[in-house]
């Protein structure tokens, strides 16, 4: 069974501050992918980065990067000098590489992010 | 190019009736997953279909189903409505369904069962 965790379910900075949002994961299998996906208030879920299993190298976008360490189960995701519009509610998914599990994301409960001006 | 459309976008419906929703993913994109999403369950998988086949399914009660036409538009139906089924239904639709495959949702529809 795969499993994602977000424990913070909610998170309110005040603009330029810089915010972490912490996702554990559990899985059995070998070979993963693990999303983060940004929903704002307009309702669509907004894809922001994947990575596979065998990656570990962190990466940065822009204002964003992410965290992937494998030996803690953890993919967190860190927002730079926050502004307004990054609040949303922010959601780590998994998805098996094989198998049979096609389509199937799972996704943590998510962390609403607010950044006040 | 397009993205993934659902409609309709809103719809009121009363215990006991039946609902269809409708996604158009995007252009070349062969599979579509749907979900649910509640405040209390938040957002879980229902089905995924390829090439017109379900080939993965949720846990959801059989009054849920889905169909998949040649064009890869997809429907789901939701038979005799409970309140529980009040949620956004999200669909999302990728290149082939497989675990490396980024997939890219709709906008939803909100399902109110009064």
């Amino acid at each position: 069974a795969q499993k994602v965790t977000q424990a913070q379910t909610e998170i309110s900075v005040v603009e330029k501050e810089d915010v972490t949002l912490d996702c554990v994961y559990e899985t059995r299998d070998t070979t993963y992918y693990l999303f983060w996906y940004k929903q704002p208030p307009s309702g669509e879920l907004v894809f922001l980065i994947r990575r596979n299993s065998f990656d570990e190298q962190n990466e940065i976008s822009g204002r964003y990067s992410w965290n992937f360490q494998k030996s803690t189960s953890s993919f967190n995701f860190t927002i730079t000098a926050s502004q307004v519009v990054d609040s949303a509610v922010y959601f780590c998914a998994l998805s098996p590489a094989g198998g049979t599990s096609y389509g199937k994301l799972t996704f943590g409960q998510g962390t609403i992010l607010t950044v006040h001006p | 190019k397009a993205g993934v459309t659902q409609t309709p976008r809103y719809l009121i419906k009363t215990r006991g009736q039946q609902v269809t929703l409708s996604c158009s993913p995007i252009s070349g994109h062969r599979s579509v997953s749907w979900y649910q999403q509640t405040p209390g369950q938040g957002l879980q998988f229902l089905f995924e279909y390829f090439s017109e086949t379900q080939r993965n399914k949720g846990n959801f009660p059989g009054r849920f189903s889905g169909r998949q036409f040649s064009n890869s538009r997809s429907e789901m139906n939701v038979s005799t409505l409970e309140l529980g089924d009040s949620a956004l239904y999200l669909c999302a639709s990728s290149p082939a369904g497989q675990g490396n495959n980024e997939q890219f949702f709709g906008p939803g529809t909100r399902l109110t069962v009064l």
